[in-house]
């Protein structure tokens, strides 16, 4: 069956540092996948999108990598801030038109 | 308008009635997604318009779900016979172009909160 996997658990980093998340999908073979952020209590807003022929996409403090091999993204946030703080959500090309979200990573960036 | 907007934010409603949501997308827009977030959870399809038609409502979790669009623009989740687990935060999204060469980025709205007591 088609999953897309992201860290379950929190991830808690100091500020400065460079936060790197993780999505791993399954039965999948997207034309492009993208990554959105989403806060408490509203809905998830687009970040980045990256080509299945892109190896790497930039924007500000973002960066996006897309290894189809091995069939997974890493979103990187370098000198992070508080700011920063959200859940980020990986989401799949699928069919075209849809998109299937993981179910997101919490960020967490202490001072 | 701006963004996609979407009401009412909070709904709460008793077990057995109906409830309409809407969704107003960025106007021009032809692509209309409608999604589900359970606490906890990651968001679930429930289903696609490009423009008033509907290629794709494999996501309704039931026939107590139904969605219609109008004018190519405005659209309403209808949720009948509500159940406590039909409990989750609604969103909505829309898109410029929901074709297959497109980016199919989504712009989303803040979503309704449904509770069903």
């Amino acid at each position: 069956s088609q999953k897309i996997e992201q860290n379950s658990e929190a991830l808690n980093i100091q500020e400065g540092k460079t936060a790197t998340l993780t999505c791993n999908y399954t039965n999948y073979s997207p034309a492009y996948l993208q990554w959105y952020r989403q806060d408490p209590g509203r809905g998830p807003v687009f970040l980045l999108l990256i080509r299945e022929n892109e190896k790497e996409k930039r924007k500000e403090r973002l960066k996006v990598t897309f290894d189809t091999t091995l069939k997974q993204s890493l979103f990187h946030i370098t000198a992070s801030q508080p700011a920063d703080s959200a859940t980020y959500l990986c989401a799949v090309d699928n069919s075209g038109y849809a998109l299937n979200f993981g179910k997101g990573t919490s960020l967490l960036v202490t001072p | 308008g701006a963004g996609v907007s979407q009401s009412p934010s909070n709904k709460v409603t008793e077990k057995g009635k109906d409830v309409e949501l809407r969704c107003d997308p960025i106007s021009g827009h032809t692509a209309l997604y409608w999604y589900r977030q359970s606490l906890g959870q990651g968001l679930e399809f429930l289903i696609y318009f490009q423009g008033n038609s509907a290629p794709d409502k494999s996501g309704l979790p039931s026939d107590r779900f139904s969605a219609e669009r109008t004018g190519g623009s405005v659209s309403t989740l209808t949720i009948q016979r509500t159940q406590q687990e039909d409990s989750a935060v609604y969103l909505c999204a829309s898109s410029p172009q929901g074709l297959a060469l497109a980016k199919n980025i989504q712009y989303f709205g803040a979503g309704t909160r449904l509770s069903v007591l």
